[in-house]
């Protein structure tokens, strides 16, 4: 089955640098990748995601890329703000039009210092 | 996501108790899960549910039970075979047009 290793698992910037956030996956008919955001005690929250006909996708100061070739995919969020500071977690999956099972990276603790 | 819910937020179990985590969600999806969050884990998934009175165990199924007998519920029942039950649960739901899951705000279970 597939599998997604996330890093690195804690992350600290200063506000105003970007912070950087890599996944790989192993099954390479994965062909959806979210990633989520949650903040303590909180539900994840979608913040973008990418498909694998796609290279990159941005929204505001998110971005994700895909490299399928080598089957990792990375999350960049740019001028970093304390309201970033979260958990962020990947996922990979193989979409078939109604079958879905998402499999997790294991989070990264992103700490934006002001 | 405004559109899932979960009670009830924190639920306290006692040793050889059977619980049950609520599931509903207003979205009209037809898929729903449950996955269980320990820190520094991740989400794991427990059961998922394609469709009403069908559902598939997870990576996680041993020691949980569900049920899918209405489309906007998916209860979860924490039996006193799960030694471990103490973790933060979310389900989330999605739709078999679009990849996205969407999550409810989670349930707290504790062992007393």
């Amino acid at each position: 089955g597939e599998n997604v290793e996330q890093h690195p698992s804690t992350l600290s910037v200063q506000e105003g640098d970007s912070a950087v956030i890599k996944c790989t996956y192993s099954d390479s008919a994965s062909n959806y990748f979210p990633w989520y955001k949650q903040e303590l005690g909180k539900r994840p929250q979608l913040i973008i995601d990418i498909r694998s006909n796609v290279g990159e996708k941005k929204d505001q100061r998110i971005a994700v890329t895909l490299n399928k070739t080598a089957k990792h995919f990375s999350l960049h969020i740019t001028e970093t703000q304390p309201e970033d500071s979260a958990v962020y977690f990947c996922a990979a999956s193989n979409w078939e039009g109604g079958s879905e099972k998402l499999v997790f990276g294991k989070g990264t603790k992103l700490t934006v210092n002001p | 996501d405004g559109g899932i819910t979960q009670s009830p937020k924190y639920l306290f179990r006692k040793e050889g108790q059977n619980v049950t985590l609520s599931c509903e969600q207003n979205l009209n999806h037809d898929a729903m899960y449950w996955y269980r969050q320990d820190p520094g884990q991740g989400l794991r998934l427990i059961y998922y549910s394609q469709i009403v009175n069908d559902f598939q165990k997870g990576d996680i199924a041993e020691g949980y039970s569900v049920s899918r007998e209405k489309k906007e519920s998916f209860p979860l029942t924490v039996t006193s075979a799960q030694k471990n039950p103490t973790a933060f649960y979310l389900c989330a739901s999605g739709s078999h047009h679009q990849e996205t899951q969407y999550f409810g705000p989670g349930t707290r279970l504790l062992v007393l």
